[in-house]
């Protein structure tokens, strides 16, 4: 089973518009991760997020974390066609115990 | 490059065969993880491996085993292979558990 769910399924967007997706997930846990898949490559680790956190940033990436909500978001700005991609939540620790799950990711394309 | 060695990258297999996928971890790392990834199944969590010993599992099938050996690479077998096992098999390695995943390129598994 999947902890974790994203939303939207898929993503299509223009080259420079920001790209925002969400991740649900069911029980506490101990961190939320991110990962990149580009087509049938191995997943990339993008940010890791931990449950005392509530906002994050690497370069054009923004994370937030609402536990209270069981919920984060990746927000990708001035997006790029190369960030075309499966982009994956991931949570672990919690009641999920050791198990990092991924959940069914979005697809994002970025039209150039 | 990952740092995670996969091999093979492809395998073709008849329906009730058995097979031995290989995984070489980033150097250091002492946690290695398997999952399999299909369309209809999304990343499912296999099972994973810290310094030798087994830490968590996930729905990994009874016909599938894996061990990781003192010098860390892991090797994850399949057997009485059926159809629907055909997938992507990726292994992963962290220096941390359930932290900042670095995942090889994957075996594409075809059992014909």
């Amino acid at each position: 089973s999947q902890q974790g769910e994203e939303d939207p399924q898929a993503l299509s967007i223009q080259e420079g518009e920001n790209a925002t997706m969400n991740c649900s997930y069911k029980t506490s846990i101990n961190n939320l991760q991110w990962y990149r898949q580009n087509s049938g490559r191995g997943l990339v680790h993008l940010i890791l997020i931990r449950s005392n956190e509530r906002e994050k940033h690497s370069g054009r990436l923004r994370v937030t974390l609402d536990t209270s909500k069981k919920s984060s978001s990746l927000l990708i700005t001035a997006s790029r066609a190369a960030d075309t991609a499966s982009y994956f939540c991931a949570t672990a620790g919690g009641a999920a115990g050791n198990k990092l799950t991924f959940g069914g990711g979005t697809r994002v394309l970025v039209k150039p | 490059d990952s740092g995670v060695t996969q091999t093979p990258k492809h395998l073709i297999t008849a329906t009730g065969q058995r097979v031995t996928l290989r995984c070489s971890p980033r150097s250091g790392d002492l946690s290695v993880y398997w999952y399999q990834q299909s369309l209809d199944q999304g990343l499912q969590f296999l099972i994973q491996y810290y310094n030798g010993e087994e830490r968590a599992k996930g729905n990994i099938l009874e016909r599938f085993s894996a061990q990781q050996f003192p010098d860390l690479h892991s090797e994850l077998n399949l057997s009485s292979l059926e159809l629907g096992d055909s997938a992507l098999y990726f292994c992963a390695s962290s220096r941390l558990s359930n932290e900042k995943l670095f995942f090889g390129s994957g075996t594409q598994l075809s059992v014909l």
